[in-house]
């Protein structure tokens, strides 16, 4: 059982450029979740989606765009990077947005933009 | 705007002690509040806390909740090197947008 995967783990990109990362998960959630981790900073939500065929922004939502692709696989897009954007993604599902349970964690991505 | 705080934010101790972590909040709709676990990847969840006064334990681990006065605390008895993590506390806001709002933790090393 895999539970979330996120691809890629690692990636370099120059300021400008555009890059997509995915992430699935096999444990037939309704809710998926994008964070992002910098130092001193904790986790903040970037994007949501309750359910398939919904998106919603969270805290920190500029310079990035969403797709939910279907219930398993929810996508995170910067069409521009900046070096602001250099952090460690996490993509996060649960059973259902408002019930307030357990996050379950993809393993991260490591996003270096120059 | 929601907030949650965690103290210390880094803590050395010498295997065999005991620690105490601590989460303070502020938010609109509390539902729950989280205690995750992150070495070096992934958060894992360890407990979730619903009701003031309860506490939830696992092996050396217990955590308690007081929605009195808006904390929640983590023990470790026993501590072991391998619970060298980082601590995330995170609440559960039931209105707006349904979301996990983190602290930003307490980086634990536990020194043989």
């Amino acid at each position: 059982n895999a539970g979330v995967t996120q691809t890629p783990k690692f990636q370099v990109l120059k300021t400008g450029q555009s890059m997509t990362l995915q992430c699935a998960q096999d444990m037939n959630h309704n809710s998926m979740y994008w964070y992002r981790q910098d130092p001193g900073m904790g986790l903040r939500l970037i994007y949501y989606s309750a359910s398939e065929g919904t998106t919603d922004k969270g805290e920190v939502p500029n310079g990035y765009n969403v797709s939910r692709l279907n219930k398993r696989e929810f996508s995170l897009r910067l069409e521009s990077a900046a070096p602001s954007q250099t952090s460690v993604y996490f993509c996060a599902s649960s059973e259902m947005v408002g019930v307030a349970g357990e996050l379950f964690f993809g393993e991260g991505s490591r996003l270096t933009v120059l | 705007e929601d907030k949650v705080v965690q103290s210390p934010l880094s803590l050395v101790v010498h295997e065999g002690d005991t620690v105490t972590l601590n989460c303070s909040y502020e938010v609109t709709n509390f539902r729950s509040l989280l205690w995750y676990k992150q070495e070096k990847k992934a958060p894992t969840f360890l407990f979730m806390l619903t009701s003031s006064g309860i506490e939830k334990k696992s092996g050396r681990l217990s955590s308690i909740l007081d929605k009195k006065e808006l904390f929640s605390i983590l023990n470790i008895t026993a501590t072991q090197t391998g619970d060298s993590a980082i601590y995330l506390c995170a609440v559960f806001n039931q209105g707006g947008s349904e979301k996990l709002v983190f602290g930003k933790g307490t980086k634990l090393t536990v020194n043989p």
